[in-house]
């Protein structure tokens, strides 16, 4: 499974947009780009998932260059309740592959 | 759809007592489900991937004699903590995957807070 790296924490204000950048230097080609969120006390929810390029959907985008070594997650105008932790997560999910979690990004958004 | 539950939510026992931990894909056949645990601001670790009808496989330096997972059907898996101690109150996180083979992606259920006194 490619390791990923991710800042450790980010913090922004209302309105704002947000990018949470991962690096997957070894990632393989059969490999996705999956990100979750995670509040506390609660099991990760799916943001979206890529393979290459752009991908857009109702919460946010996901940007992944042509060599795919890292990605990008966006989030437009976060709000308060967009606090939470970001996973990046790097894995073949054709095959049924078990998600290795990094430590993630610890998200705060204030007023 | 694609909900996945885990019953109970929280659970508080006291030392040498087993705990069972429930989880449901409820409106999906989940052909693998997998455990995690989570300790406070840590991030999820694997424990053990269930195939529905055969044995679970064990991450390293998880004891599978002490965290019993039995996947009986498509539905539900099953993990028992046997003998808790202290050192197992964790949060307990199960997801089941579609096994749809274009985009297996893995639900999550709520959770399960385990407290052993």
């Amino acid at each position: 499974l490619a390791k990923t790296t991710q800042p450790i924490s980010m913090d922004s204000y209302e309105g704002q947009e947000v990018n949470i950048t991962c690096s997957h230097n070894n990632i393989a080609t059969n490999d996705y780009i999956t990100w979750y969120q995670q509040f506390p006390s609660q099991g990760p929810r799916f943001i979206i998932q890529g393979y290459k390029t752009k991908v857009t959907n109702e919460v946010a985008s996901l940007f992944i260059p042509a060599d795919r070594k890292s990605s990008t997650l966006s989030l437009p105008r976060v709000s308060l309740s967009d606090t939470a932790v970001y996973y990046c997560l790097v894995g073949d999910t054709a095959s049924g592959y078990a998600l290795n979690f990094g430590k993630g990004t610890s998200l705060l958004v204030t007023p | 759809g694609a909900v996945v539950s885990q019953h109970p939510s929280r659970v508080i026992c006291k030392s040498g007592t087993s705990v069972k931990i429930e989880c449901r894909s409820l409106d999906f056949q989940a052909t693998t489900m997998f455990w995690y645990r989570q300790f406070p601001k840590k991030s999820l670790m694997l424990m053990a991937t269930s195939n529905e009808g055969s044995k679970a496989t064990y991450e390293q330096g998880v004891e599978k004699d002490k965290f019993l997972i039995n996947h009986a059907s498509l539905t539900l898996s099953t993990l028992t903590v046997t003998s808790a101690h202290p050192e197992d109150s964790s949060f307990y996180i199960c997801s089941a995957q579609t096994g749809t083979r274009s985009y297996n992606e893995q639900f999550f259920g709520p959770g399960t807070r385990l407290t052993v006194l």
